[in-house]
Parts: structure tokens; C-alpha cells; sequence
């Protein structure tokens, strides 16, 4: 069955340095989300990705945060400075058009 | 501003009663639910869906209820088995054909006790 892949599964970094984290979403879907779940709180959107472009962001996904889609085939989520509370559990899903999204194992952030 | 709230963070049942788990929502807008199951240091898994033109959707062991006029929704395990213990999030969204953001509550944590 096919699923959406995430790398690394745990970074830790220094604060004020800057992180990408990799998704492989499913080749087929169209959309793709970040997400992150800061422990012990809700799963919160950050921004959706349709057609090579940002579609949807939230307010957490602020000037420090950016998404790309360099090859076709991966989908990334740069942070470039990063902050103390910036440490959470990071998301990504996919989904083709009109049906469930699918998620990723995580990538687990901690900033030092 | 929370969206969808699940007001129970934690629910114990015993192996083979039922499971009932609950989740409210503030936007009339929302057309589209899910429940996801999640177990530590795993991504969410989908389980179940409903559309806002139904009232109840069941597979298998699992039952989700939509109250529109409650703006409320439910998820019926049953008979609850031992490895359905995980964090449960229900989610929402609207326009479900436009790949918009879903909305998550904060999750119940069920137990099931052998």
C-alpha cells in the first residue's frame, strides 16, 4: 500500500539554525500539507501546497517557514532560523482531490 | 480559536463494551469529518469519514454519527478491543474537493482494559 515517507525521523538542532524536513508524499495525490503537533497539544495546520504554490497557510506559517517541491517527487519544509518553540512533531500529508488525507510518520524537532 | 474541540482528553473502557468518543464543532461551514487513530511517535492513520449529507457511517467495528443541528459528532467502537488503545482525533473541513486545511481537535486518549 502506498504511503507517504518522512526523513529524518528525529532532528535536533540549535536554536537560530536552519532545518529542512523531507516528505515523499503518495505519487498519485495532488495536495500536500504540513502539520505539527507540539507535545501534549493539537494537531495544527501550517500550510497546504497545490499545483506548485502555497494555497493555504496558517498564521504559525510565518516569514521563517517555507515549502517547496524541488523535484517532483519530494516536499519540503524549511524553517531558517529556528526558535525554541519550534519544537514539535512535524506532519506531512497528502491527499488526492476529495478524499482522505494521509500522513506521514513525523519528524520529530527539538531545538536546543 | 478552536474549531473542533474534543472536551474528553482521556476515556477507559473495558474489552468488549462499546467506546464512545466525542467531538464538537463551531463552523457551519464544515462539510466533511474524520476521526484519526494515533499511536506514539506514529502519524495519524485515517479511520473513518462522514460527509455532511449523511447522518451515520460504519465500517466494521466503527461507527461515526453526524448532528448537524449539534454540530456534534461521534465515533462508536464496538465491540472496543485492546488494540484500538491510541489517540483519537476527529478533524473537519470544508469544501472537502478543494484539499482545504483540516481542522483537528486536541484528541482523547482511549484505553482499553483486557
Amino acid at each position: 500500500e502506498p504511503e507517504v515517507t518522512q526523513t529524518p525521523s528525529h532532528q535536533v538542532t540549535q536554536m537560530g539554525q536552519e532545518v529542512i524536513l523531507r516528505c515523499v508524499p503518495i505519487s498519485n495525490h495532488l495536495y500536500f500539507y504540513w502539520y505539527r503537533q507540539i507535545l501534549g497539544q493539537k494537531v495544527e495546520f501550517l500550510v497546504s501546497f497545490y499545483n506548485n504554490e502555497i494555497s493555504e497557510k496558517s498564521e504559525i506559517f510565518d516569514d521563517q517557514f517555507s515549502v517547496e517541491r524541488p523535484d517532483g517527487s519530494n516536499f519540503t519544509l524549511k524553517i531558517r532560523s529556528t526558535k525554541l518553540e519550534d519544537s514539535a512533531m512535524y506532519f506531512c500529508a497528502s491527499i488526492n482531490r476529495g478524499e482522505t488525507q494521509y500522513f506521514g510518520p513525523g519528524t520529530r524537532l527539538l531545538v536546543l | 480559536d478552536q474549531q473542533v474541540k474534543q472536551n474528553s482528553p482521556s476515556l477507559s473502557v473495558q474489552e468488549g463494551r462499546i467506546s464512545i468518543l466525542n467531538c464538537d464543532y463551531t463552523n457551519s461551514m464544515f462539510d466533511y469529518f474524520l476521526w484519526y487513530k494515533k499511536y506514539p511517535a506514529e502519524g495519524p492513520t485515517f479511520l473513518i469519514s462522514i460527509s455532511s449529507i449523511k447522518d451515520k457511517n460504519e465500517d466494521g467495528r466503527f461507527t461515526v454519527f453526524l448532528n448537524k443541528s449539534a454540530k456534534h459528532l461521534s465515533l462508536h467502537i464496538v465491540p472496543s478491543q485492546p488494540g484500538d488503545s491510541a489517540v483519537y482525533f476527529c478533524a473537519a473541513s470544508a469544501a472537502r474537493n478543494t484539499g482545504n486545511q483540516f481542522y483537528f481537535g486536541t484528541g482523547t486518549s482511549l484505553t482499553v482494559i483486557p
